[in-house]
C-alpha cells in the first residue's frame, strides 16, 4: 500500500523568503503526485500535479514541485511567499489503475510572519 | 463550472444521535468520494463510487456509517449513532475519469461535524 510523509508539521517563514515543503512517498511503480493546499474553512484546493514526462512541475500561484524518483520526494517550492500563502499545504499519491484512490500526508501548516 | 456542493457546512450533535451529510458533485463526474479529516490529519478515504456503484468502502465502519449514490449523481453519508472520535470534517470530492485515469480530485468545502 502507498504512503505519504510529511516530515514538517509546522513551517514559519518570512514574508519574500522562499519556501520548500517536503513530501516523501512509498509506492511500488511510479506514483501519480499531487500537492494540494487548503485554507481555513475551505476544501482542498489543487496546486500542481505529476504524472509523467519532466520532473519539474510548475502549478498555480508561483508554486513548483520536483519528482525525484531516487529519494522518492516530490518537494513543493516557491521563490517568494506572500502573506496569503499562510495554509495547510498537503502531498498526496494516487494509484494507477482501476481503484485510482489518493492517500494524502498528514500535511504541513505554514505561518507567514510579516 | 459549479464545484462540488456539501451541505450543512456545519453540525453539532450530542452522541449516539444520527446525522446525514450531502454532496453534490461536478457535471458529469462519474467517480465521487467521501473522506473523512480528522483535525491535524489529512484526509483519509472512507468510500469511493463510480456511477451508483461501490468501488471500495474498505475503510468505512460499516457497523455506524453509511452511503449511498442512487441515481449515480448526488450522495449522502450517514452516520448512526455517532461517537465522540466522529467528530471531523467529511469532504466529499469528484472526478472525471479520462484516458490514462489521471484521477484529478475536485473538493468541496467540507461538512464539520462536531460532536458532543
Amino acid at each position: 500500500a502507498q504512503s505519504v510523509t510529511q516530515p514538517d508539521i509546522h513551517i514559519t517563514v518570512s514574508e519574500g523568503a522562499s519556501l520548500e515543503l517536503r513530501c516523501n512517498y512509498s509506492y511500488g511503480a511510479t506514483p501519480y503526485l499531487f500537492w494540494y493546499v487548503q485554507s481555513p474553512g475551505q476544501g482542498l484546493q489543487l496546486l500542481l500535479k505529476y504524472f509523467s514526462g519532466d520532473t519539474l512541475v510548475q502549478g498555480i500561484k508561483g508554486f513548483e514541485a520536483e519528482f525525484k524518483r531516487s529519494q522518492s520526494s516530490f518537494n513543493l517550492r516557491k521563490p517568494s511567499v506572500h502573506w496569503s500563502d499562510a495554509a495547510e499545504y498537503f502531498c498526496a499519491v494516487g494509484e494507477r489503475g482501476s481503484a485510482r484512490q489518493l492517500t494524502f500526508g498528514s500535511g504541513t501548516q505554514l505561518t507567514v510572519l510579516p | 463550472e459549479a464545484g462540488v456542493a456539501q451541505s450543512p457546512r456545519y453540525k453539532i450533535i450530542e452522541k449516539r444521535q444520527s446525522v446525514a451529510f450531502w454532496c453534490n458533485p461536478i457535471s458529469g463526474h462519474a467517480t465521487l468520494y467521501w473522506y473523512q479529516q480528522i483535525l491535524g490529519q489529512g484526509p483519509k478515504l472512507l468510500i469511493q463510487f463510480q456511477n451508483n456503484g461501490v468501488v471500495d468502502d474498505s475503510q468505512l465502519p460499516k457497523d455506524r456509517f453509511s452511503a449511498e449514490r442512487l441515481k449515480g449523481v448526488d450522495s449522502t453519508l450517514k452516520i448512526q449513532p455517532a461517537k465522540l472520535e466522529d467528530s471531523a470534517v467529511y469532504l466529499c470530492a469528484s472526478s472525471l475519469e479520462g484516458a490514462g485515469g489521471q484521477n484529478e480530485q475536485f473538493f468541496g468545502p467540507g461538512t464539520r461535524l462536531t460532536v458532543l
